[in-house]
């Protein structure tokens, strides 16, 4: 167990509005993901960090920022919610310790529902 | 754009049965590649890893990579109610903005008893 907690776990918003996302990991692991998990489009990228203030893009990172000011925590904002931004929503860490090795620890997820 | 194509499915077989899921990418730089499982309503869980070509066996899964096909599979043998999941397809790609690892849709899997 990786110890990864996302919270809010459901949210419902509507358009416009600002909405932040906690991922919270009690191991001190450096490399920190936020996916975002839609269908037909599969797991895809927003932005990642290898560090405390360190971060950088994903795939899908438009409409989306992110910080990191301490190694438990990294938020994902999107900073005024679009429909187009419902979806499921996974913090990952990677736990060998190495940028991006593919072997992934998933937190539960938070289902993002943009009215 | 580096892509990473599954049959979406569903696959069905029967209890006992070999299920086969396949999945091909296009990168040929690609060196690693994954196999997520994910039940309905929960997180992705990594279930098999492979690097090299040839066959992995981990259990009643094995995982088969051929590179110069641009191919990888996951065998999953003498199949149970229990393995009913999608399962997701990763591959390590190199260069780009995808934080090096590009997942499949993911193809769901449902066995019957």
């Amino acid at each position: 167990d990786a110890g990864i907690t996302q919270s809010p776990r459901h949210k419902v918003t509507e358009t416009g509005t600002p909405v932040t996302l906690r991922c919270h990991q009690t191991e001190n692991h450096r490399y920190m993901y936020w996916y975002r998990q839609d269908p037909g489009h599969g797991l895809r990228l927003i932005h990642y960090s290898y560090g405390v203030k360190d971060t950088d893009k994903g795939e899908v990172s438009d409409g989306y920022s992110v910080s990191r000011s301490k190694t438990e925590d990294f938020l994902l904002t999107l900073e005024s919610a679009t429909s187009s931004q419902t979806s499921v929503y996974f913090c990952a860490i990677t736990q060998s310790g190495l940028m991006n090795t593919g072997e992934l620890f998933f937190g539960e997820g938070s289902r993002l529902t943009v009215l | 754009q580096k892509e990473v194509e599954q049959n979406s499915g569903p696959l069905s077989v029967p209890e006992g049965a070999i299920a086969s899921l396949n999945c091909t990418y296009s990168d040929r730089g690609s060196q690693s590649f994954f196999w997520y499982r994910q039940y309905s309503g929960k997180s992705p869980e990594l279930i098999m890893f492979i690097y090299s070509n040839g066959d992995k066996e981990d259990g009643r899964f094995t995982a088969q990579l051929n590179k110069a096909s641009q191919y990888v599979s996951l065998l999953i043998r003498d199949s149970q109610p229990s393995d009913s999941a999608t399962y997701l397809c990763a591959v390590n790609v190199y260069g780009g903005s995808q934080g090096n690892l590009i997942f499949g849709k993911g193809t769901k899997l449902s066995v019957k008893p």
